[in-house]
């Protein structure tokens, strides 16, 4: 079935050092790749998302970008900052593109935590 | 705003008791959902509804039970059949269309602890 993994966590980084977070997915058709971002306590938050091969999905300094020959939607941010801190997950709709009522699968996530 | 709602933040249960978390959302979206999140497991989808008075069983429905009377409105009534309740459920909600996947808004969580 269609699924996604994430890279183990934690991440620790230090403020303003580069970000990688790998995501690859299996999938039927080319399906909408999601990040979402959940800080502690609360709900998860859509970060970006990219619809079809080669998009670039972005936001808040964040990029991802959706590569079918490796299928991989791996999450990058240039510098990163204490405030970015969190739980980081990647997602897709199950069924391929029309998936059955939108549902999404999750990744396992990957914690985030950036010092001084 | 817009947003979607849900109460409480937190909830205790006794062995036993039936509870129920609530979900309301005014972003006049046709779909719904309730996931089961614990500690390294990632989300985990318990029931979703397309249209008021619909709903299907996902991953882990057992011990779970669910309405939607309403399109703003989605309850998740967590029976004393589910052994192990204890987890932070997350309420969400989207748009559906035949063509294209939507991102789900997310509510703030209800932290549900058995006593």
């Amino acid at each position: 079935g269609d699924s996604v993994t994430q890279m183990e966590g934690p991440v620790t980084l230090s403020e303003e050092a580069f970000l990688t977070i790998n995501c690859t997915y299996t999938a039927t058709g080319y399906p909408s790749l999601f990040w979402y971002v959940q800080y502690p306590g609360e709900g998860l938050q859509l970060l970006l998302k990219a619809t079809k091969a080669d998009d670039k999905g972005s936001n808040k300094g964040f990029e991802a970008t959706y590569r079918k020959e490796t299928t991989s939607f791996h999450l990058e941010k240039g510098s990163v900052q204490v405030s970015d801190s969190a739980v980081y997950f990647c997602a897709l709709p199950r069924g391929g593109l029309t998936g059955g009522g939108n549902k999404l699968t999750f990744g396992t996530g990957t914690q985030l935590k950036v010092e001084l | 705003d817009g947003g979607i709602t849900q109460s409480p933040k937190y909830l205790f249960r006794k062995e036993g008791q039936n509870v129920t978390l609530s979900c309301e959302q005014n972003l006049n979206h046709d779909a719904m959902y309730w996931y089961r999140q614990d500690p390294g497991q990632g989300l985990r989808l318990i029931y979703y509804s397309q249209i008021v008075n619909d709903f299907q069983k996902g991953d882990i429905a057992e011990g779970y039970s669910v309405s939607r009377e309403k399109k703003e409105s989605f309850p998740l009534t967590v029976t004393s059949a589910q052994k192990n309740p204890t987890a932070f459920y997350l309420c969400a909600s989207s748009h559906i269309n035949s063509r294209t996947a939507y991102g789900y808004t997310f509510g703030s969580g209800t932290r549900l602890t058995v006593v």
